[in-house]
C-alpha cells in the first residue's frame, strides 16, 4: 500500500513552453501533497503544500505564477512549470500524505526529470 | 530553525566492509522525528526508518541499524558488510511534532566497490 505515481517520469521541451506534472495517490487517499524539487547532487528542497480543494501554500521564494499547483481530488495534484526555462530543469518528486486522523508519513513518488532545452 | 547536517558528502568503500553515515539535527521542539530515506540512482526516495524523540531505542533491520543518541542530537545510521547494492545518496530529514514539513540534509553519496 501507500503508492505514489509520477507522470511522465521525464520530459524534455522547449524554452517558454508549459509543462505539467502529475502526481498520483495509487491506493489511498491522500488530502495534502507535497512537491519537491532537486537539483543535481543536491538536496530535496521543499516547493509547496497542495492541500486538496484549496491553494496551495507557497514556500518563501518560489514564484506561484511560475510553478501552478492544482489538488483537484484526493488522489491528484499536478504541477505546471509555467514558461519553463533551462534554469527550471530539475528533478520534480511528489509525495503524499494519508487523509487527516491517520499518520503524518509522507510517501514518495519515483519523480519527473525536467530538461528545458 | 531546524537543520540537518549531514557532514560526509561522499563516502566510498570497498564491499564488505561496515560504513557509518552521520546525521546531526538542529531543533529547539521536544516533539520530532527523524528519519532516513535511500535514494538510489533511479531517483525514487525509498523510506528506511523514523524515529520519534521520545524512543532513543536503536535499531536493528538485517545489515542496517540506527544509533539515536540526544545527548549529541546525533541520529546515524550504519550499514554492516556493504554491498554494491548499497550504493546510493542516503539522506537523513527531521519534521517537527504537528508539522508537515521535512527538512532533509544535503545527503551523502555512498559508493561501494566491488
Amino acid at each position: 500500500g501507500a503508492v505514489v505515481s509520477q507522470h511522465p517520469s521525464w520530459v524534455i521541451c522547449k524554452s517558454g513552453t508549459s509543462v505539467k506534472i502529475e502526481c498520483r495517490s495509487l491506493d489511498f487517499q491522500a488530502t495534502t501533497m507535497f512537491w519537491y524539487r532537486q537539483f543535481p547532487k543536491q538536496s530535496l528542497m521543499l516547493m509547496a503544500t497542495s492541500n486538496e480543494g484549496s491553494k496551495a501554500t507557497y514556500e518563501q521564494g518560489v514564484e506561484k505564477d511560475k510553478f501552478l499547483i492544482n489538488h483537484a481530488s484526493l488522489t491528484l495534484s499536478t504541477l505546471t512549470v509555467t514558461s519553463a526555462h533551462p534554469e527550471d530543469s530539475s528533478f520534480y518528486i511528489c509525495s503524499a500524505r494519508w487523509t487527516s486522523g491517520r499518520s503524518r508519513e509522507q510517501f514518495f513518488g519515483p519523480g519527473t526529470r525536467l530538461t528545458v532545452l | 530553525a531546524q537543520k540537518v547536517t549531514q557532514a560526509q558528502t561522499e563516502i566510498s568503500v570497498v564491499e564488505k566492509e561496515d560504513v557509518t553515515l552521520d546525521c546531526v539535527y538542529e531543533t529547539r521542539d521536544t516533539t520530532y522525528y527523524l528519519f532516513w530515506y535511500k535514494q538510489p540512482p533511479s531517483g525514487e526516495l525509498v523510506f528506511l526508518i523514523r524515529r520519534n524523540s521520545f524512543d532513543e531505542q536503536n535499531e536493528i533491520s538485517g545489515r542496517y541499524s540506527w544509533n539515536f543518541q540526544k545527548s549529541t542530537s546525533s541520529f546515524n545510521f550504519t550499514i554492516t558488510a556493504s554491498q554494491v547494492v548499497d550504493s546510493a545518496v542516503y539522506f537523513c530529514a527531521l519534521r517537527m511534532g504537528g508539522s508537515e514539513k521535512l527538512v532533509f540534509g544535503k545527503g551523502t553519496k555512498l559508493t561501494v566497490n566491488p
